[in-house]
């Protein structure tokens, strides 16, 4: 089983601030996800890399697959980014996704 | 025109009794899957299926019984129903298993 670390936990900033986010995989994957959960509930799939680096306007996703670590980033911050990210790894087999505990964001105005 | 959509968006029901939730997608993607997510907003596949055939059945009690009427449909029944089977349950779709996620809205189910 791949296990996932995700840190930190909780996160929270003033509008504006720089993000990031840390994921960290134990076994060597082909691609990564990094998801993001709102109040609402509903969840959104940012992201799916398996080398370098990724960008959707103020969010930049990079990946070292060597190291088994991926991080998203965020630029200017603002509180309609207050979400759970959640990074996501698939197994051994290339299926069964697992997943990160999540982490809490929250950004101040 | 949304495009994983799932049904009811909440469930409240009474130990014992048998519910189903059901998940429909129009993307025209060939895997679909349900997930689980508890309390701790931890998030766990339970079964995945490709072109209405069962691929990946993790650990989950047999009194859930995923059901693909087709490769657009994925069904998800539960008998029997526990206090701890109290959860959001999202149902999601991929073009294959190394393609990014569609997730529905999610069903809260709620065990009294």
């Amino acid at each position: 089983k791949n296990e996932v670390e995700q840190s930190p936990q909780n996160l929270t900033a003033q509008e504006g601030e720089f993000i990031t986010i840390n994921c960290s995989y134990s076994v060597g994957i082909s691609a990564l996800h990094w998801l993001q959960q709102h109040p609402g509930g509903g969840i959104v799939s940012l992201f799916m890399l398996s080398s370098g680096k990724k960008k959707h306007g103020r969010l930049i996703a990079t990946i070292n697959i060597q190291e088994k670590h991926s991080s998203l980033h965020i630029t200017a911050s603002h509180p309609r980014d207050s979400a759970v990210y959640i990074c996501a790894v698939p197994g051994a087999s290339g299926s069964r996704l697992t997943f990160g505990e999540g982490t809490q964001l929250t950004v101040n105005p | 025109d949304t495009a994983v959509s799932q049904t009811p968006k909440y469930l409240v029901t009474q130990m014992g009794n048998d519910k189903s939730i059901k998940c429909e997608q129009n993307l025209g993607h060939d895997t679909m899957y349900w997930y689980k997510q508890d309390s701790k907003k931890f998030l766990k596949i339970m079964f995945s299926y490709n072109n209405k055939e069962l691929i990946i059945n993790e650990t989950v009690p047999n009194r859930f019984s995923p059901k693909s009427p087709d490769k657009a449909h994925l069904n998800l029944h539960i008998n029997s129903l526990e206090l701890g089977d109290s959860a959001v349950y999202f149902c999601a779709s991929s073009q294959d298993l190394n393609s990014p996620l569609h997730f529905g809205n999610g069903t809260r189910l709620t065990v009294t």
